[in-house]
C-alpha cells in the first residue's frame, strides 16, 4: 500500500495570510490526526478526524481548523498566519483508534511551513 | 493534565553499547505506548509499541518495558549501530474506555541518540 502523503511539502507565506495543507491517508484508514512539530515544543496534537467528524482537538487557537472528506483525505487550514506558526506539520493515519490493535499511526512526510 | 516526560534529551554511546531512554506519563488512563524514530529530515517511524496488558516487548535489538504502577516505560536498544542515530520519541494514548476512541498521542520531548563508530 502507498504510505501517507502530504502536499505541499514546503510552503512560504507572510504574516496575515492563510494556508491549506492536505493529507491523504493510507488506503482503508479512516482516522487522520494532525501534529505540529517545532524545535521548542516538540510534537503537539492539533486535531483528529474520523469518518468526517472531528473526534478530538488539541490546545490550539481557533485559527487552526480542519476537515475530512468522504474519501478520508483531510485538510487543515491556518488563518491569519503568525511568525510562530512556522513549523513542520505532520499528519498521521490509522484504521480506527478503538484500541483493538488496528490503531497504529503512520506519519506522512510533513509540510514545512515558513511564515515571514 | 496529560504530560509525558522523556529523558535524557541527548545520549551519546559507542557502537555496540546499549542505549536506554526513559519516559514517564501523567495520565493514569493511558494504555498504549508507541516509540517513534525520526531521522533528520524524515517522518517519524514507529519502531515498537506496547499496550498496558503486557510488561515487556522485544523485537530483535529493541525492547520496551512498561511499569504501569510507576507510570513509566523505557526503550532499550542493544548492540547499537551508527544507523540507530536519530531522534527517538515516546508517546502515550488514552484507553478508549475513558472518554471514547481516540488516536491522540501525547509525545515526549525527544531524545537525540548519537552512536559513535
Amino acid at each position: 500500500k502507498a504510505g501517507v502523503t502530504q502536499t505541499p511539502r514546503y510552503l512560504i507565506k507572510t504574516r496575515g495570510q492563510q494556508v491549506t495543507l492536505s493529507c491523504s491517508p493510507i488506503s482503508g484508514h479512516r482516522s487522520v490526526s494532525w501534529y505540529q512539530q517545532t524545535p521548542g515544543q516538540g510534537l503537539q496534537f492539533l486535531f483528529e478526524y474520523f469518518s468526517e467528524t472531528q473526534r478530538n482537538k488539541g490546545n490550539f487557537p481557533g485559527r487552526f481548523s480542519g476537515r475530512q472528506f468522504s474519501n478520508s483525505r483531510s485538510e487543515m487550514n491556518v488563518s491569519t498566519l503568525e511568525l510562530g506558526d512556522s513549523a513542520l506539520y505532520l499528519c498521521a493515519s490509522s484504521q480506527s483508534g478503538t484500541g483493538a490493535g488496528t490503531d497504529t499511526q503512520y506519519f506522512g512526510p510533513g509540510t514545512r511551513l515558513t511564515v515571514l | 493534565g496529560e504530560n509525558v516526560e522523556q529523558h535524557p534529551s541527548t545520549l551519546s554511546v559507542q557502537e555496540g553499547d546499549s542505549a536506554v531512554i526513559k519516559c514517564t506519563y501523567s495520565d493514569s488512563a493511558s494504555n498504549y505506548f508507541p516509540w517513534y524514530k525520526q531521522e533528520l529530515g524524515k517522518r517519524p517511524q514507529l519502531i515498537i509499541d506496547i499496550r498496558s496488558n503486557v510488561g515487556e516487548k522485544k523485537d530483535q535489538r529493541i525492547a520496551v518495558t512498561l511499569n504501569k504502577t510507576a507510570k513509566h516505560f523505557s526503550l532499550h536498544i542493544t548492540e547499537t549501530q551508527p544507523e540507530d542515530s536519530a531522534v527517538y520519541f515516546c508517546a502515550a494514548r488514552r484507553d478508549p474506555g475513558y472518554g471514547g476512541a481516540t488516536n491522540k498521542l501525547i509525545f515526549g520531548t525527544g531524545t537525540l541518540l548519537a552512536v559513535q563508530p
